[in-house]
Formats: C-alpha cells, sequence, structure tokens
C-alpha cells in the first residue's frame, strides 16, 4: 500500500552538532506536515509545506519540500537538549472509497547527548 | 483552550475486561480520529470519524468500537481487553481531511494484564 518512511529511525547527535530526518512517499503529496513528539508527551503540529520546492525556516530548523512533491526534509542546525524527542512527517494518501488520509511517517527519534 | 481532552491518562485492566477511553474537543471540528503507539514505534490509526454519525475503520480496527454521537465527543471502547492492546492511545481532530494539521490530547497510557 502507499506509505510514508522516514529515515532514518534513530539518531544520536552531540550537542551543537546537525541533525536531518528525511521523508519519502510512495505517491504525490499535495502537501506534508511535520510534527514533533517529546519523551512521554503527544505529537505536536510544528509546520506545513504545500507548494514544490518550498523551504520553511523556523528558528534552527528548516523544513524542505521536494521539487516532484514526494520527499520532504527537516534540518536541524546546532542542536540542543530541548530538540530530544520523535519527528514526524505527514501526508495525505488517497484511500479506496475517495478522499485523501493524513498518513504518518515511522518518525526518526533523535537524542541529543551533551 | 482545552483542545483535545483524553481521560483517563492512565489505566490498567485486566485480561477480558472492558473499559471507554474518552475523547473530546472544544474546537468544533468534524474530525476526529484514535491512534494508538506502541513503545518506540509510530501512530496506527484505528478509528475515524468524518462527522456526528459517521464512523470508520482505520489501519488496526480489530478490538475496538467507536461512537460519534457528537461533534465533540469521540469514546472508543475496548470490549475484552487483550495484552496485545497495552499501547498508549491517542485521539485527534482536524478541520477538514489531509491538508490541515491535527490537534493531539494527551493520551492514554493503558496496560492490560
Amino acid at each position: 500500500g502507499q506509505q510514508v518512511m522516514q529515515i532514518p529511525q534513530y539518531q544520536h547527535v552531540q550537542e551543537g552538532e546537525d541533525f536531518t530526518t528525511y521523508c519519502n512517499s510512495s505517491t504525490t503529496l499535495s502537501n506534508i506536515q511535520w510534527y514533533k513528539q517529546r519523551p512521554g508527551g503527544h505529537p505536536v503540529f510544528l509546520i506545513q509545506l504545500v507548494k514544490s520546492g518550498e523551504v520553511k525556516k523556523q528558528k534552527r530548523l528548516t523544513f524542505q519540500f521536494g521539487e516532484a512533491k514526494k520527499n520532504s526534509s527537516l534540518h536541524i542546525t546546532a542542536t540542543q537538549t530541548t530538540d530530544v524527542g520523535t519527528y514526524f512527517c505527514a501526508g495525505p494518501i488517497r484511500v479506496t472509497g475517495g478522499g485523501n488520509k493524513l498518513t504518518f511517517g515511522t518518525g526518526t527519534q533523535l537524542k541529543v547527548e551533551l | 483552550n482545552a483542545g483535545v481532552t483524553q481521560t483517563p491518562k492512565f489505566r490498567i485492566l485486566k485480561i477480558g475486561q472492558s473499559m471507554t477511553l474518552q475523547c473530546t474537543q472544544d474546537m468544533n471540528h468534524n474530525y476526529m480520529y484514535w491512534y494508538r503507539q506502541d513503545p518506540g514505534m509510530g501512530l496506527k490509526l484505528i478509528y475515524y470519524s468524518v462527522g456526528a454519525g459517521i464512523t470508520d475503520k482505520g489501519e488496526v480496527p480489530n478490538g475496538y468500537n467507536v461512537s460519534r454521537s457528537t461533534t465533540e465527543d469521540f469514546p472508543l471502547r475496548l470490549e475484552l481487553a487483550a495484552p496485545s492492546q497495552t499501547s498508549v492511545y491517542f485521539c485527534a481532530s482536524s478541520r477538514f481531511e489531509g491538508d490541515q494539521p491535527q490537534h493531539f490530547g494527551d493520551g492514554t497510557r493503558l496496560s492490560i494484564l
């Protein structure tokens, strides 16, 4: 079936290092959303990208939507301990019977060591 | 702003017991969802609803039931609890489907022993 995959599954970095997670869809997406889930918490919406090739920034976080609208990336510059958590991408996948279902990626768990 | 409220936050059940996980939202969202998240894993959709009186199965519906009698409430029912249903359950809502962000509740941590 149609899926949204993320790599890597886990990433350990030293504080101050950069981090990137990649999201790939088996089908073209009308938009891509990114969520962050802190340990023990719930997913929280970060941002939505809609346009082909779109790049958005939130402080040290840079989000990019691929030209073909089938992939996306999240890059964190100079990670801090507050960046710890799991990052999920999500995109609407067409389902049988019509309509789109927001399908979450497999997630990338980020750990930041001092 | 309460957003999406889930109760209880924690629960331990014995095998074969039943319970209802409550979810209510005050954002007047049409779409509501139930997910389960096993330790270290992603989100799996159990059931969803596009509005009052309308529900549909997600990826892993077996062992669960839902109802949506009002826009605000979307309870999840476990009829015969099994150890495989030990998980964290998240309720979420969105204004529209697919192109709007989902708002999540704090979750219910359920253990079945």
